[in-house]
């Protein structure tokens, strides 16, 4: 079965302070999706990004970035010089793909990010 | 970008009544839909798989009788909450699936928070 675990339930730092979010999945498949997203207090699920199992190459956007280790089946997120508007739950997930396509999200439990000015 | 859209955003019904929620993709067609909900401070959990002109595939625990789940057109799947009880208070969110130029790509609702009394 897949699973997403993300270990740090509430994380809270100090404005401009960097902050690193970890993600860890289990997956039986060979290819596979993993995703980040971003819950606002609005509910509302923002994407940041989807990494496929076969593209291990770290991303970058501005000041979020994802380092991909399948050595380790990690998937983390990290916020440079974080800003009190990054304040939002992140949730980490995992689909499988079906053979028409359909992808089930796992996700994870969710860290609550506070940045605090 | 694609966007779904649901409705209501927010309902409050009394123990005992059925609540009908909305979800469309308002630019594209989705094959498949996905029901999720969300309890306080928890993650999302998927309900059911939703495609267009047949049943829905329910997960394990998820009552199909109670959570009534209808794809009827591309554009549209509703899921109507049947002898709603407090305990199904909770933040429920649609996701579209459509067949983008990565593969197939899904897109989330803004959610409807349901608050039965």
């Amino acid at each position: 079965a897949q699973k997403v675990t993300q270990a740090q339930t509430e994380i809270s730092v100090v404005e401009k302070e960097d902050v690193t979010l970890d993600c860890v999945y289990e997956t039986r498949d060979t290819t596979y999706y993993l995703f980040w997203y971003k819950q606002p207090p609005s509910g509302e699920l923002v994407f940041l990004i989807r990494r496929n199992s076969f593209d291990e190459q770290n991303e970058i956007s501005g000041r979020y970035s994802w380092n991909f280790q399948k050595s380790t089946s990690s998937f983390n997120f990290t916020i440079t010089a974080s800003q009190v508007v990054d304040s939002a739950v992140y949730f980490c997930a995992l689909s499988e793909v079906f053979i028409q396509g359909a992808q089930k999200l796992v996700f994870g439990q969710g860290t609550r990010l506070t940045i605090n000015p | 970008g694609a966007v779904v859209s649901q409705h209501p955003s927010r309902v409050i019904c009394k123990s005992g009544t059925s609540v009908k929620i909305e979800c469309r993709s308002l630019d594209f067609q989705a094959t498949t839909m996905f029901w999720y909900r969300q309890f306080p401070k928890q993650s999302l959990m998927l309900m059911a798989t939703s495609n267009e002109g047949s049943k829905a595939t329910y997960e394990q625990g998820v009552e199909k009788d109670k959570f009534l789940i209808n794809h009827a057109s591309l554009t549209l799947s509703t899921l109507t909450v049947t002898s709603a009880h407090p305990e199904d208070s909770s933040f429920y969110i649609c996701s579209a699936e459509s067949e983008g130029p990565a593969n197939y790509e899904q897109y989330f609702g803004p959610g409807t928070r349901l608050t039965v009394t």
